[in-house]
């Protein structure tokens, strides 16, 4: 089956640096991948979709300038936290669609957990 | 290790049959379970959690611990009941995800 990676899994950081998490699709090529937000004793919630070659579509409620996304290669997206403060200590998973015929499949990555000391 | 697996990838049932969709994980502690829905080319959303116990859309899963699973269903399949659905497991704090690959149900008329 498809594989989606994400590095790195865990990352501690200062408050006011940014940090950058990658996702990749290992043995197929992914137009459009997705980055959701967990958080704790919650619902994943949908920040951004990546398209390659283009700019993310946002959700509600998603600063675009904090979180940066480049979707840059059909196998690669990266989001980079901003300036990154407590309060966007998270745990972030992507995900990858793989087009069906008939409709698209999603493949996750395992997550990363952000620490923002 | 961690793993949620869904032996069907695809499942098509007649309109008003019962459906379920199977899930079994392997997990050392006890998680939490969510399904997922994801409907044609939409976000993908919670469709229900364990700890909650609700139904949502008339569907219902019940945690079964001796045989790690926990199995999706509903009565009376509908049309628009259509889509992936996903099997996921999360540790007690909500984080650590581990979805399952999915299953596709398609509703027949």
């Amino acid at each position: 089956g498809a594989v989606v990676s994400q590095h790195p899994s865990w990352v501690i950081c200062k408050s006011g640096t940014s940090v950058k998490i990658e996702c990749r699709s290992l043995d197929f090529q992914a137009t459009t991948m997705f980055w959701y937000r967990q958080f704790p004793k919650q619902s994943l919630m949908l920040m951004a979709t990546s398209n390659e070659g283009s700019k993310a579509t946002y959700e509600q409620g998603v600063e675009k300038d904090k979180f940066l996304i480049n979707h840059a290669s059909l196998t690669l997206s990266t989001l980079t936290v901003t300036s990154a403060h407590p309060e966007d200590s998270s745990f972030y998973i992507c995900s990858a669609d793989l087009p069906r015929a008939a409709y698209n499949e999603q493949f996750f990555g395992p997550g990363t957990r952000l620490t923002v000391l | 290790a961690q793993r949620v697996t869904q032996p069907e990838k695809l499942l098509s049932v007649f309109k008003g049959a019962p459906v379920e969709l199977k899930c079994n994980y392997s997990y050392s502690g006890s998680p939490e379970l969510f399904w997922y829905v994801q409907y044609s080319r939409q976000r993908l959303q919670l469709l229900l959690r364990h700890i909650s116990r609700e139904s949502i859309k008339g569907f219902t899963a019940d945690l079964n611990k001796g045989e790690t699973s926990f199995h999706l269903k509903k009565p009376f399949a509908q049309e628009e009941d259509s889509a992936m659905y996903y099997c996921a497991l999360s540790d007690t704090m909500g984080q650590n995800f581990v979805f399952g690959p999915g299953t596709r149900l398609s509703v027949l008329p």
